[in-house]
């Protein structure tokens, strides 16, 4: 598809337990962010990579939250021992890459549920 | 720290009419600023942008104003329709790295 790709679309775990969210960019998009919108929110910065390089990832809650984009192109967001907290959609977005005004484009997100 | 802020969680307009969404920032860098538009269970979508070295930039029935001097940038929408209804979202970043968002405006388009 021509657009960015999240899977699962929706997941519940419980507490305590581990998710891996998945992301794939549009290709050929250099720039690719993490994002956690909580219900009635705007989204909230997690990390970010360019290629395979995480440039920052400032915006983790915790060290409960890992990310990855081992190749520079899918990435994955990790999630370990899960709390209640960790409920909020998880949106991935891509752009063309630095050095441009370029906008990020989303994917439609993961809803993630820690009952 | 909420460096990007839309202050009214929503807005009503009738068919037909301007629709003036509202965004206000804190950091003095933020040299890229864009709105996006979001249905619900989608992704935001990319609606407008611009940069801080233009004051005004139109795309159709959207335009967007940037008033640096008072870090404030507004969304217009005319005429504005149903199909607009959505969540807007104003979003902004500095050196094109990490892009933060205000909490959104939820505008209805009434017929």
């Amino acid at each position: 598809g021509a657009g960015v790709s999240q899977s699962p679309r929706y997941k519940v775990a419980k507490r305590g337990q581990d998710v891996a969210l998945r992301c794939d960019p549009i290709s050929g998009h250099v720039s690719l962010f993490w994002y956690q919108q909580a219900l009635g929110q705007g989204p909230e910065f997690l990390t970010y990579f360019q290629n395979e390089a995480q440039l920052d990832k400032s915006g983790l809650p915790s060290d409960r939250f890992f990310a990855e984009r081992p190749e520079g192109s899918v990435s994955t967001l990790k999630i370990q021992r899960t709390q209640q907290e960790d409920s909020a959609v998880y949106l991935c977005a891509s752009s063309l890459g630095t050095g441009l005004f370029s906008p990020l484009h989303f994917g439609n997100g993961t809803r993630l549920t820690v009952t | 720290d909420q460096q990007v802020k839309q202050n009214s969680p929503s807005l009503s307009v009738q068919e037909g009419r301007i629709s003036i969404l509202n965004c206000d920032y804190t950091n003095s860098m933020f040299d890229y600023f864009l709105w996006y538009k979001k249905y619900p269970a989608e992704g935001p979508t990319f609606l407008i942008s611009i940069s801080s070295i233009k004051d005004k930039n139109e795309d159709g029935r959207f335009t967007v104003f940037l008033n640096k001097s008072a870090k404030h940038l507004s969304l217009h929408i005319v005429p504005s329709q149903p199909g607009d209804s959505a969540v807007y979202f104003c979003a902004a970043s500095a050196n094109n790295n990490d892009m933060r968002f205000g909490a959104g405006t939820r505008l209805t388009v009434k017929p």
